[in-house]
């Protein structure tokens, strides 16, 4: 089976420019995550949708960072105005129910380093 | 809030030695992941496990789940250098799911 899609693989912009990243998750996989990777430590859960709606967003910084999954396939995560701190490796996941259903591995991307200059 | 604490930070060894990473939460978890990330890769899954005491085996990994469901351990036997990478655990509890900060193991040829 293909695997879960990102774009861009790399981002370089400027602080306080805006930068969107894409996920295409594993057909059939209703839930689907983004995690933020701090280089030298673990995934950090930004947001959980299942289907087109939201999860969990708790540790979203929802004033600069936005998700959407509309049509509860394709999902886009968005900064708007980015800071240094957000240097990171962006990481889409995908899985076929939610976790809590105790029998559903995560399938990660090869996600999208960014860097904030 | 709920805590996931994963030691060691790092190890390094010699190609054939043992490792063992350990995670331990501050909440008694529903189940837990565990993954390796190879350099510069992403996190791939490795296995679940969900009930009280539980251990699994695949080929010279050996995986085990606390009897209280509250930590748990990766163990390698005789590692490789093809081994190398980081490995995670993924606690879910209490409606949370949190990764362990990862143990980087490098082996030594």
């Amino acid at each position: 089976e293909a695997g879960v899609a990102q774009s861009p693989r790399y981002k370089i912009i400027e602080k306080r420019q805006s930068v969107a990243f894409w996920c295409n998750p594993i057909s059939g996989h209703a839930t689907l995550y983004w995690y933020q990777q701090i280089l030298g430590q673990g995934p950090k859960l930004l947001i959980q949708f299942q289907n087109n709606g939201v999860v969990d967003d708790s540790q979203l910084p929802k004033d600069r960072f936005s998700a959407e999954r509309l049509k509860g396939v394709d999902s886009t995560l968005k900064i708007q105005p980015a800071k240094l701190e957000d240097s990171a490796v962006y990481l889409c996941a995908s899985s076929l129910s939610p976790w809590q259903a105790n029998n559903s591995p995560l399938h990660f991307g090869n996600g999208t380093r960014l860097t904030v200059t | 809030g709920q805590q996931v604490m994963q030691i060691p930070q790092y190890q390094h060894v010699q190609e054939g030695e043992d490792f063992t990473t350990y995670c331990n939460s501050s909440t008694t978890l529903s189940n837990i992941q565990w993954y390796k990330q190879r350099p510069g890769g992403h996190p791939v899954f490795l296995i679940q496990l969900v009930k009280s005491g539980e251990v699994k085996k695949q080929k010279r990994l050996t995986f085990q789940f606390g009897e209280a469901k509250k930590n748990s351990s990766l163990h390698i036997t005789a590692t490789q250098t093809t081994d190398v990478g980081t490995y995670f655990c993924l606690g879910g509890s209490q409606g949370n799911l949190i990764f362990g900060k990862g143990t980087k193991l490098s082996v030594k040829p």
